[in-house]
Order: structure tokens, then C-alpha cells, then sequence
């Protein structure tokens, strides 16, 4: 069976902390995608990357970064983590547009 | 701009019922639209609807695409409860990135 994997379920962490969220997928999948997930605003896109060290900008990137050093692993990292960054981190892999993504379980990041 | 809208927000049912989720869309070059159930973790995958298939099922489950009205709808029959869970929609922004863009999310509740 497909997995993707995210390393913490929950995490709480202080203002001002580096964090680094991390996630892997076992299936070969080329794309890699961090969303946020909100209350009443849905899923937005943070980053994504086609490839192995390619990274692009989604929607709302800002105090935010990425890494994909490998191609299954791809890292969300919190530069300075703030309190409006508490929320659910999903992290999700796709092979191409045939099938949609398979998501991770999510991470569940509270700032205090 | 592009948008996924969803309609109810939220909705309380009882066991039995037939439910009809909708979503709608204003997106440039539409190449595909997606459904997902979410429940405590990660969302899974129910349905792909693009302008060649545009109409599945799986059990009690449909979904059927309107391209002329820009939107779409998932019927649930003879509900359960554990059907109880957020239904995202989410549709490929621009034709071959894999991007989505999601809607917020209609949470259903089926009580027993």
C-alpha cells in the first residue's frame, strides 16, 4: 500500500523556533506538495517541487521554505515559527495528474 | 482569480438519508476536478472527474460533472455514520502542474 508519511502527528512549538516538518512517500512520485489546512479556508498550497532540488512557490509562502535533497523526502521549514502558523500541515505526493494526490496524516503545529 | 466554492458549508443528517454535496469552480483551463473524504487524517481519494469521464460511482457513491454549469455534485444514499466527515473538492488549476486548488470543505454529519 502507497504511503505518505509525516514524521509528527502534533507539535508545539515557541515563537520564534526553527521548526522543520518533515515528509516522505515510498512511491516513486516525482511531485511533492506542502498545503496548510484552516478553518473555514480550505487547504492552500505553501511550496511544491517537480524534482529532486526544484522548488516553487505556491499561494501563501511567505515565512516559510522548503527542501527536497531526495526524492522522497521533501521539508517544510518554519524560519521563525509564529502564532498564526499554528495549524494542520498536510504534505501530500502525486506521479502525475491521473490520479490526484496521496496525503500524509498531517501534522497538527501549534505556536505558543 | 480562481475559486472553488462548496455548498453546504456543513449538513446534519440522519442515517438513511440521501445527501448531495456541490461544488463549484471558476478555474482557468479546467483538466480535472477531485473529491475527497477526510475524517480524522489524511483525505483519501474517492473521485477523479475530467471532461472524458465525467460521471462515477462506487457503491453509495456518485459524482457527476457538469462542465456547461462549472460545478459538480457527490450524492451519498442510504447514509451511515460513518460517512460523518469533511468532503473536499478540489480542481487542477492549470492543465498539467498537478496543482489544486480546494475548496473549504463540506462537513456532513450522519447521526444515528
Amino acid at each position: 500500500d502507497v504511503k505518505v508519511t509525516q514524521s509528527s502527528r502534533y507539535l508545539v512549538k515557541r515563537t520564534g523556533e526553527k521548526v522543520f516538518l518533515e515528509c516522505v512517500q515510498d512511491m516513486d512520485h516525482e511531485n511533492m506538495f506542502w498545503y496548510r489546512q484552516d478553518p473555514g479556508l480550505g487547504l492552500r498550497l505553501i511550496y511544491f517541487s517537480y524534482d529532486v532540488k526544484m522548488k516553487e512557490k505556491g499561494d501563501i509562502p511567505e515565512g516559510y521554505s522548503v527542501s527536497r535533497e531526495k526524492k522522497e523526502r521533501f521539508s517544510l521549514i518554519l524560519e521563525s515559527a509564529s502564532t498564526n502558523q499554528t495549524s494542520m500541515y498536510l504534505c501530500a505526493s502525486s506521479l502525475d495528474g491521473n490520479y490526484g494526490y496521496t496525503f500524509g496524516s498531517g501534522t497538527r503545529l501549534t505556536v505558543v | 482569480e480562481d475559486k472553488v466554492v462548496q455548498s453546504p458549508l456543513s449538513l446534519v443528517v440522519h442515517e438513511g438519508d440521501t445527501v448531495t454535496l456541490n461544488c463549484s469552480y471558476e478555474v482557468t483551463n479546467f483538466r480535472s476536478l477531485l473529491w475527497y473524504k477526510q475524517e480524522k487524517k489524511a483525505p483519501t481519494f474517492l473521485f477523479m472527474l475530467t471532461s472524458s469521464g465525467i460521471e462515477k460511482k462506487s457503491g453509495r457513491l456518485s459524482s457527476i460533472l457538469d462542465k456547461k454549469e462549472l460545478s459538480s455534485i457527490l450524492n451519498i444514499t442510504a447514509t451511515q455514520t460513518g460517512d460523518s466527515a469533511i468532503y473536499l473538492c478540489a480542481v487542477e488549476r492549470k492543465s498539467g502542474t498537478y496543482k489544486y486548488i480546494f475548496g473549504t470543505g463540506t462537513r456532513l454529519k450522519v447521526l444515528a
